[in-house]
């Protein structure tokens, strides 16, 4: 079985700080995907990483696969509010099925 | 274009009692999914569907049914609910399957009594 472990699972910040969340595996995958889910909605897809060392950026978030394809990092610069959601992680099982992590929950204080 | 639709948003059973859930997306995709979503636990898939007509069981089947007579739409049935069966119920699509993005609905919260 291909777990995904997100660490840490809570994270409350004051605005403009930055942070970095973890999302670590003992298992290769092909590729990983970052989503965001705000209170009451479904998660959306922030980002796909597909090769080992990949950095991609999105504004003021940056994600990081890792070289040897088991864990990725998603930094934030400069917090804002609007960035406070679950955060997760996912990549394809065995099945071809995603494999979700537990999530990082933000919270962005004003 | 409405993405993934889900109803409904909120409902209480009582144990023992049925329900079904519909997912309907206007996206064309072949690939749909349900999960349940725990807290702490991420997103778990119960069943998914890789076009009109075929079901398939996921990681947590028991105590679900599916159906997907239009590819438009993909049902979850609770035949009879137990309190472990209390979560938030996510429907998905996507167009292929592997590296591409799901596309989600906004949930039902189920309570079970």
């Amino acid at each position: 079985t291909q777990l995904l472990e997100q660490s840490p699972q809570f994270l409350s910040i004051q605005e403009g700080e930055n942070l970095t969340v973890y999302c670590n595996s003992s298992s290769v995958f092909s590729s990983l995907q970052w989503y965001r889910q705000e209170p009451g909605e479904g998660p959306v897809l922030l980002v796909t990483v597909v090769t080992g060392g990949e950095v991609k950026k999105l504004k003021r978030l940056t994600f990081q696969f890792g070289d040897a394809r088991k864990d990725s990092s998603l930094h934030i610069t400069a917090a804002q509010p609007g960035d406070t959601g679950l955060y997760l992680c996912a990549g394809p099982n065995a099945g071809n099925m995603l494999t979700f992590g537990g999530g990082t929950r933000l919270m962005v204080k004003p | 274009n409405a993405g993934v639709t889900q109803t409904p948003k909120f409902r209480v059973l009582k144990t023992g009692q049925s329900m079904t859930l519909l997912c309907a997306q206007d996206m064309n995709h072949e690939y749909m999914y349900w999960y349940r979503q725990d807290p702490g636990m991420g997103l778990r898939l119960i069943h998914y569907s890789v076009g009109e007509g075929t079901t398939a069981k996921g990681e947590v089947p028991d105590g679900y049914n599916v159906s997907r007579l239009k590819k438009q739409n993909f049902l979850l049935g609770l035949e009879s609910a137990a309190p472990s069966q209390t979560s938030v119920y996510f429907c998905a699509s996507s167009y292929l399957v592997h590296g591409y993005e799901q596309y989600f609905g906004p949930g039902t919260r189920l309570t079970v009594t």
